[in-house]
């Protein structure tokens, strides 16, 4: 079954706001990797986790390998945070599955 | 000055064609990957390589072929092409437990 589950699948914000998206995990992952698809299809690498949490700007993550979770935080939205976030963990050391992707909209 | 270069970016190909979609990385890392992206759907994995002249398969192989002939190409193979192989394909490099880096993709049509 499906190892990596991702919430919610859409989401819009208005500019200025914040929210976060969630993945959770059937199984105990050593890793965790967030990504944004842009609006030209490329895939940029916001954080890799192995544990704690890292931030970047307005970006925060956090992996808690026990729990089986991951999250991603976004504060003071801005239109170009716009795009579809994906997420990815692997327990295997070699190769990660991916979330279904949350598909955030940020409005004027 | 990309680290993971995909060809050709667009490809158009009839059903029962052969398509070969490639991947060069300057990374060093000794893992590639190939997956696709479809609506609806998160990355999913085809194949794997831990390096020159290993391929391994991933969640969804059925229908492709892998070829890592170096540590820094690798190669994805559609023998017979399907309708059903519409999608946007990405490679990735990366070592064991580190993050991945991916490629621009190539969105494929077959007709």
């Amino acid at each position: 079954g499906d190892q990596v589950e991702q919430s919610p699948s859409a989401l819009s914000l208005h500019e200025g706001t914040g929210s976060a998206l969630r993945c959770n995990f059937t199984t105990t992952m050593r890793a965790v990797q967030w990504f944004r698809k842009n609006s030209r299809g490329s895939l940029i690498n916001l954080f890799y986790l192995a544990s704690g949490t890292k931030e970047n700007g307005r970006l925060k993550s956090a992996f808690d390998s026990k729990e089986r979770y991951s999250t991603l935080h976004i504060r003071d939205a801005q239109l170009e945070d716009s795009g579809t976030y994906f997420c990815a963990a692997g327990n295997s050391g070699t190769y990660q599955r991916f979330g279904t992707g949350t598909k955030l909209q940020v409005v004027p | 000055e990309a680290a993971v270069t995909q060809s050709p970016r667009n490809k158009v190909a009839v059903t029962g064609g052969k398509v070969t979609l490639s991947c060069n990385q300057t990374n060093n890392h000794n893992n590639m990957y190939w997956y696709r992206q479809d609506t609806g759907h998160g990355l999913r994995l085809i194949h794997y390589s831990y390096g020159a002249g290993s391929t391994e398969k991933g969640d969804i192989p059925d229908g492709y072929k892998a070829s890592r002939p170096s540590q820094e190409n690798f190669s994805l193979i559609l023998e017979l092409a399907t309708p059903s192989q519409t999608s946007v394909y990405f490679c990735a490099s990366g070592d064991n437990y580190a993050e991945q880096f991916f490629g621009p993709g190539t969105r494929l049509t077959v007709l």
